[in-house]
């Protein structure tokens, strides 16, 4: 079984600037997709950016780009120019590779507050 | 479009009633997700499906939670007799089935409170 961890509960950061969060999985697949969502007070799930576990190149999405640390399981979120919208729960979720469609296994989330 | 559609929005009900919720995915949408979101577990999988057939249902608490897909466009979870401990938000999601590791559009939620 896949599990991933999230280990800051809470974060803060100052407008404007760059704060960073953790995630480390444990799998034993060599195929698999990594993401993180964001859920904003509204509790809508939104896709913040995704990750082939088969592409070295790490992923970007505007002001959001990972770490994608294969060796080492890690998959960490950099936010730059946090903006106060960014003020949500982070989740990291993995998804096994698969000739179809499998379902997300989720860390338990970060508290991110973007403070004016 | 208009995304991944959840009804009701929010749920109150007596322990020991039955709970309906109910999920039209995005067209052409060919996978369908359940979820249960609660401050102790997190987010978890209930159930899905793929082409309208039930996959993996090892995620559903125990017999009182059923789920359903009847056609492409419309699924249910049915719990009953409702317990407090099922109070939660439950979303459901769904995928395009082309290929593997496919965006998931989450819908906005169904939050649960039994009393």
């Amino acid at each position: 079984a896949q599990t991933v961890t999230q280990s800051q509960p809470e974060m803060s950061v100052q407008e404007a600037e760059t704060v960073t969060l953790s995630c480390t999985y444990d799998t034993s697949e060599s195929n698999y997709y990594l993401f993180w969502y964001k859920q904003p007070p509204s509790r809508q799930m939104i896709l913040v950016i995704r990750q082939e576990a088969y592409k070295q190149q790490n992923a970007t999405e505007n002001r959001f780009s990972v770490n994608f640390q294969k060796a080492a399981k890690s998959f960490s979120l950099k936010i730059s120019d946090s903006q106060l919208g960014d003020t949500a729960m982070y989740f990291c979720a993995f998804m096994r590779g698969s000739s179809g469609n499998t379902p997300l296994v989720f860390g338990k989330g970060t508290r991110l507050s973007v403070i004016a | 479009d208009a995304g991944v559609i959840q009804s009701p929005r929010h749920e109150v009900t007596e322990m020991g009633q039955e709970v309906t919720l109910r999920c039209k995915p995005i067209s052409g949408h060919n996978s369908l997700f359940w979820y249960r979101q609660t401050m102790m577990r997190g987010l978890e999988l209930l159930i899905y499906f793929n082409n309208n057939v039930p996959i993996d249902d090892s995620g559903m608490p125990e017999d009182r939670f059923s789920a359903k897909m009847p056609n492409a466009s419309f699924s249910t979870l049915k719990i009953q007799p409702s317990e407090p401990r099922d109070s939660a938000v439950y979303f459901c999601a769904s995928s395009w089935g082309q290929g593997s590791g496919n965006e998931q559009f989450f819908g906005p939620g169904t939050r649960l409170t039994v009393l």
